[in-house]
């Protein structure tokens, strides 16, 4: 299985803030890899797929980079709106794997 | 409007089968695939297993020996099935549509909560 370590684990940031959040692969997923983004007690929702393309109706303040085994997610301009979980995903190979997830908290 | 509603039992006890199903509507199962996805309490999230548009199916090699994935096109219906259930099988169970087959989730449901326990 491809293992997908993110971090860190923890983030505490200030509105207008740019954050970034890491995922690196176990092995080369050649850009397919999503991030999602959870809010407590919410379902997943898609943000990132294929490293750098922005899913419909998310804000441009979220942009995805990357290649080969490392990736991140980059959040512009950090609202009080973002705090929530994040997670990266790759689907290049069954089974699909998960980061474990990055919990970003307000200063 | 594209939705996917996941159902359950809540409570099951150990060794016993979990069957959930997935409902959906804003789209057809013969054109999107559907994914499970589970997250225990406090935790990360785990693939579990996908139907496809075609009917082809894919699992979690570290939970196929306990799983069946099945579908209902006229119902717009998805079921999962898990036996030999376990206290760490208590977990939130997510359906998702994929884009495509082997591709991203873009859509969830609001999950199905079970807990494992006599």
């Amino acid at each position: 299985d491809i293992q997908m370590t993110q971090s860190p684990a923890s983030l505490s940031a200030s509105l207008g803030e740019t954050v970034t959040i890491e995922c690196r692969a176990s092995e080369d997923i050649y850009s397919n890899l999503a991030w999602y983004q959870q809010k407590p007690g919410n379902s997943p929702q898609l943000l990132i797929y294929d490293a750098n393309s922005l899913a419909d109706g998310v804000p441009s303040r979220f942009s995805g980079s990357g290649s080969g085994t490392q990736y991140s997610l980059k959040i512009n301009s950090l609202q009080s709106e973002d705090v929530a979980s994040y997670f990266c995903q790759q689907y290049n190979n069954y089974p699909w794997t998960f980061g474990g997830g990055t919990k970003l908290e307000l200063k | 409007q594209v939705q996917l509603k996941e159902s359950g039992p809540g409570l099951v006890q150990p060794s016993r089968t979990l069957s959930l199903t997935c409902t959906v509507s804003g789209f057809s199962l013969t054109s999107y695939g559907v994914s499970w996805v589970r997250q225990p309490p406090g935790k990360g999230l785990e693939w579990i297993a996908a139907i496809w548009s075609g009917g082809s199916t894919d699992y979690n090699s570290a939970l196929k020996s306990r799983l069946s994935i099945s579908r209902d096109t006229s119902k717009s219906q998805v079921l999962l099935k898990m036996n030999s259930l376990q206290t760490e099988d208590t977990a939130m169970y997510f359906c998702a549509r994929c884009l495509g087959e082997g591709y991203v989730m873009d859509a969830w449901g609001q999950g199905a909560s079970v807990t494992v326990s006599s």
